[in-house]
């Protein structure tokens, strides 16, 4: 069954440093999402991507985020400087279509901790 | 307003009986869907159950079905014959149809531990 990838699984950096984190969405999927979740607090959305451009993000998603397409595989969030409050788990999802009925599936995350 | 409300930070119950997680959730949009999805300490998010708004029955899905209480707003998960594997978090969550991006807004969740 095909499935969302997401490396690393675990990624530990210094505050000010850069970060990419990398998702594989599942093939056909034409939507890609990224979330967080602080440790022990709910899932919070950060950005959506359809068509090659950013469809809506959230107050959370500001100049220090971004996202790329770079092929047709790989979709990425980088951070240009990372902040402690930064540490979280990063998850990257999918979906299919536009029905209101199309799940999204999720990736594993990759949990990031900013030192 | 909290879109989607989880009242119940933890749960106990006692392996192979039933038990009810309660979502509530608020949307003006008529045409919404409402997913469950269950995080075990492993961190990953595993999809376990959708209703749409106009769906006419309960989503039931193996052991798991949804008591959807539309006038309520309610859409509450029944998980039957507990397992130990069912220790997890739970995640309701809500795409309204009416947003473009169709982004999922999530409960802050409910921690079920069931005992052997």
């Amino acid at each position: 069954e095909p499935e969302v990838t997401q490396t690393p699984s675990h990624q530990v950096t210094q505050m000010g440093q850069e970060v990419i984190l990398r998702c594989v969405p599942i093939s056909n999927h034409l939507y890609f999402y990224w979330y967080r979740q602080i440790l022990g607090q709910k899932v919070e959305f950060l950005v959506s991507f359809y068509n090659n451009e950013i469809s809506e993000k959230s107050e959370i998603f500001d100049d220090q985020f971004s996202v790329e397409r770079p092929d047709g595989s790989n979709f990425t969030l980088k951070i240009r400087s990372t902040k402690l409050e930064d540490s979280a788990m990063y998850f990257c999802a999918s979906r299919k279509g536009t029905s209101v009925k199309e799940t999204q599936y999720f990736g594993p995350g990759t949990r990031l901790l900013v030192l | 307003a909290q879109k989607i409300t989880q009242t119940q930070p933890g749960m106990f119950v006692q392996e192979k009986e039933a038990v009810t997680l309660d979502c509530t959730y608020d949307t003006s949009d008529p045409s919404y869907g409402l997913f469950w999805y269950k995080q075990p300490s492993s961190g990953e998010m595993i999809f376990l159950i959708y209703q749409g708004s106009y769906d006419q029955q309960n989503a039931t899905e193996g052991r798991y079905s949804l008591n959807f209480q539309k006038a309520r707003k309610s859409a509450n998960l029944v998980i039957s014959a507990s397992q130990l594997g069912d220790s997890a978090m739970y995640f309701c969550a809500m795409r309204e149809g009416g947003d473009s991006s169709y982004k999922l807004i999530f409960g802050s969740g409910t921690r079920l531990l069931v005992r052997p």
